[in-house]
């Protein structure tokens, strides 16, 4: 399998629940991003990574906690989440992280927290 | 704050016509790239311009990035239904920035 693979393609989840999305890249790419997509809005960035290391948070909450265990792998875990959370959530990756590079997306993750 | 305009917001048009979308900012960014998203999938890189004045022409779509660096305009001549989906542009700002600046995109709607 090749590019970028997002799991689960679809999540519902109450306000209460903990739950994790995950990205896979297989491209050999050293910089792995998440992105939020809210209808009316453009992507907004989340979290970067560089060689597993977190380079960019953008002022997210709390209740989003990105892991990055290996160049290849990024999670990001959900708890206390609330109904405005409701978006795409789009997981991409570069080759080294310069903003000029084209970005691989994954096909996201569709989330609705009632 | 770097924002990027674009215009129009939806495009509903019938197959074999031509359009224009824009993209347009106050900001001078350093490159600007041109994604398309379908349906249930994220968005996949078209173009990237780097130059002022710039052309790049793929098949049927003919990007321009403006003299000034500031904005940025896709051209599709003949639409085809499969030109349907969501065209974002995205500046990249000056080095040591991780961020790129997306736009909110324009739908485009092709019909047969």
């Amino acid at each position: 399998e090749t590019g970028v693979t997002q799991t689960p393609r679809h999540l519902v989840m109450g306000m209460t629940n903990k739950k994790s999305l995950k990205c896979e890249q297989h491209l050999g790419h050293n910089a792995m991003y998440w992105y939020k997509q809210s209808a009316k809005k453009p992507l907004e960035l989340m979290f970067v990574y560089s060689l597993e290391e977190r380079v960019e948070n953008n002022s997210v909450p709390s209740r989003f906690s990105p892991e990055c265990p290996n160049s290849s792998h990024l999670f990001l875990h959900l708890h206390t989440l609330q109904p405005e959370d409701s978006a795409l959530y789009l997981c991409a990756s570069s080759r080294t992280g310069s903003t000029n590079e084209k970005l691989f997306f994954g096909s996201g993750t569709q989330l609705s927290v009632l | 704050t770097q924002l990027l305009e674009q215009s129009p917001q939806f495009l509903s048009i019938q197959e074999g016509e031509n359009l224009t979308v824009y993209c347009n900012s106050s900001s001078v960014f350093s490159s600007l790239q041109w994604y398309r998203q379908e349906p249930g999938e994220g968005p996949v890189l078209l173009v990237t311009v780097v130059t002022g004045g710039e052309v790049k022409k793929l098949k049927r779509l003919t990007f321009q990035f403006g003299d000034a660096r500031k904005d940025s305009s896709l051209h599709i001549t003949a639409a085809q239904t499969g030109d349907t989906g969501l065209y974002l542009c995205a500046g990249a700002g000056g080095a040591g920035s991780y961020q790129l600046t997306f736009g909110k995109g324009t739908k485009l709607s092709v019909i047969p």
